[in-house]
C-alpha cells in the first residue's frame, strides 16, 4: 500500500526567511503525481504545485519549489520569502494511476512576523 | 469556472441522529472523492466515485456510513445513527478521469460535522 509521511508535525520561520516542509513516500510506482496542498485556517485545500514523476526537473511556482529525489522517494516543498499568508497546513499527497490519492498527516506552518 | 459547492458548512447533531451531507463538483468531474478530517490530521478518504461507480469504499465503515452518486454528478453522504467520535470536517473532492495528466484535486470547503 502506498503511504505518504511527513515527519514534521510543526515549523516555523520568520517572515521573509526560507523554509523546507519534508515528505516521503512509498510506492512500487513509476508513473505517479505528487502535490503539495496548503489548507488555511478557514479550511479550504488548494493546490500549492505538482510534481509528475517522469519529469526529472523540480517543478517551481514563484516562491515554492520542490525538491524531488525519485530514488530516494522523497519530495520535499522549499518556500521561499516566507509571507505571513502562508501559515497554515501543508499536505504532502501522492496520486497513483487510478486517480487515487494518499495524504500525510500534514506540517503546521507558522509564519513569525 | 466554479468550485466544489458543499452543503451544509456546518451541523451540529446529538448521538444517534442522522446527518445527510451534499456535494456538487466541478462540472466534467468524473471523479469524485468523500474525506474524513479529525483535527490535526490528514483527510483520510471514505468513498471514491467514477461517474456514478464506487472505485474504492474499503475506509466507509459501512455499518452507518453510506454514498451515493446516482447521475454520475452530485453526491450524498449519510451518517445514520451519528456517533461522538464522527465528529469532523468532511470534504469533498473532484477531479478528472484517470489518464488525464497532471490532474489535481479540487477541494470544496469542508462541512464540519459536531456529534454531542
Amino acid at each position: 500500500a502506498q503511504t505518504v509521511t511527513q515527519s514534521q508535525p510543526e515549523m516555523s520561520v520568520q517572515e521573509a526567511e526560507t523554509v523546507t516542509l519534508s515528505c516521503t513516500y512509498d510506492t512500487s510506482e513509476s508513473d505517479y503525481y505528487l502535490f503539495w496542498y496548503k489548507q488555511p485556517p478557514s479550511r479550504q485545500m488548494i493546490l500549492v504545485i505538482r510534481q509528475e514523476a517522469y519529469k526529472q526537473q523540480n517543478a517551481t511556482e514563484n516562491r515554492f519549489s520542490v525538491n524531488f529525489q525519485k530514488a530516494a522517494k522523497s519530495f520535499s516543498l522549499k518556500i521561499s520569502d516566507s509571507q505571513l499568508g502562508d501559515a497554515a497546513m501543508y499536505f504532502c499527497a501522492y496520486r497513483q494511476r487510478g486517480n487515487q490519492f494518499y495524504f500525510g498527516t500534514g506540517t503546521s506552518l507558522t509564519v513569525i512576523p | 469556472e466554479a468550485g466544489v459547492a458543499q452543503s451544509p458548512r456546518y451541523k451540529i447533531i446529538e448521538k444517534r441522529q442522522s446527518v445527510a451531507f451534499w456535494c456538487n463538483p466541478i462540472s466534467g468531474h468524473a471523479t469524485l472523492y468523500w474525506y474524513q478530517q479529525i483535527l490535526g490530521q490528514g483527510p483520510k478518504l471514505l468513498i471514491q466515485f467514477q461517474n456514478n461507480g464506487v472505485v474504492d469504499d474499503s475506509q466507509l465503515p459501512k455499518d452507518r456510513f453510506s454514498a451515493e452518486r446516482l447521475k454520475g454528478v452530485d453526491s450524498t453522504l449519510k451518517i445514520q445513527p451519528a456517533k461522538l467520535e464522527d465528529s469532523a470536517v468532511y470534504l469533498c473532492a473532484s477531479s478528472l478521469a484517470p489518464g488525464q495528466k497532471g490532474n489535481e484535486q479540487f477541494f470544496g470547503p469542508g462541512t464540519r460535522l459536531t456529534v454531542l
